[in-house]
């Protein structure tokens, strides 16, 4: 069964810092690209980052451009989003996924919250 | 970036209903695109990909059309189940857009 489970979320100050994490099971996570995504309360779904399989093809949102960067370990079938300067328009439930044509994997979401 | 515009934003409708909701692509993604459904507190969950092949599982009420830059999702006869939040999404590059989502409602 494929599992992508997501942790690391919580209550954060702005202008603080958060790493998730997301494990993957069931696939062979390294030959898949990957991709964060976040959906504020209330709110649409949004790309955040995404992520070739060898850590290549990095890429993210202008909105989180310079203060998140994306990262694998494919020995640890695991991947990471490191957040910065983080801001209240920043909370949401955050997602891994991984979208292909014939592949589509979610994981549950971990919500961070940017308050003072 | 490819921008994807949905519609509508949102709609009523009623069980037994046949309801329709569009994306467009601001530019061409060839069949690159999925169509997903999310309820609240869930994840979302893929019905169509590759613009019109039915995922594994899902009801054969729910269809998907289109090509290029204009895609269509129908629900063919709504059930309870349906009334839920639609979205389109576009992976035709590592940049994966969404669009703004449809809120289907029991009228």
């Amino acid at each position: 069964e494929v599992q992508l489970v997501e942790s690391g979320g919580g209550l954060v100050k702005p202008g603080g810092s958060l790493r998730l994490s997301c494990e993957a099971s069931g696939f062979t996570f390294s030959i898949y690209s990957m991709n964060w995504v976040r959906q504020a309360p209330g709110k649409g779904l949004e790309w955040v980052a995404s992520i070739g399989s060898a850590s290549d093809h990095i890429y993210y949102a202008d909105s989180v451009k310079g203060r998140f960067t994306i990262s694998r370990d494919n020995a640890k079938n695991s991947l990471y989003l490191h957040m910065n300067s983080l801001r209240a328009g920043d909370t949401a439930v955050y997602y891994c996924a991984s979208v292909r044509a014939t592949d589509d994997f979610w994981g549950q979401g971990t919500l961070v919250s940017v308050s003072s | 970036d490819i921008q994807m515009t949905q519609s509508p934003s949102s709609l009523s409708a009623s069980v037994g209903d046949r309801v329709t909701i569009t994306c467009r692509a601001s530019q061409d993604i060839g069949n690159d695109l999925g169509w997903y459904q999310q309820k609240p507190g869930k994840a979302p969950k893929r019905l169509i990909y590759a613009a019109s092949t039915l995922q594994s599982g899902v009801p054969s009420r729910f269809s998907g059309s289109g090509t290029g830059t204009e895609f269509t999702l129908t629900i063919s006869s709504l059930q309870p189940e349906d009334f839920a939040t639609y979205f389109c999404l576009q992976h035709t590059s590592y940049l994966i857009t969404f669009g703004q989502g449809t809120r289907l409602d029991i009228k």
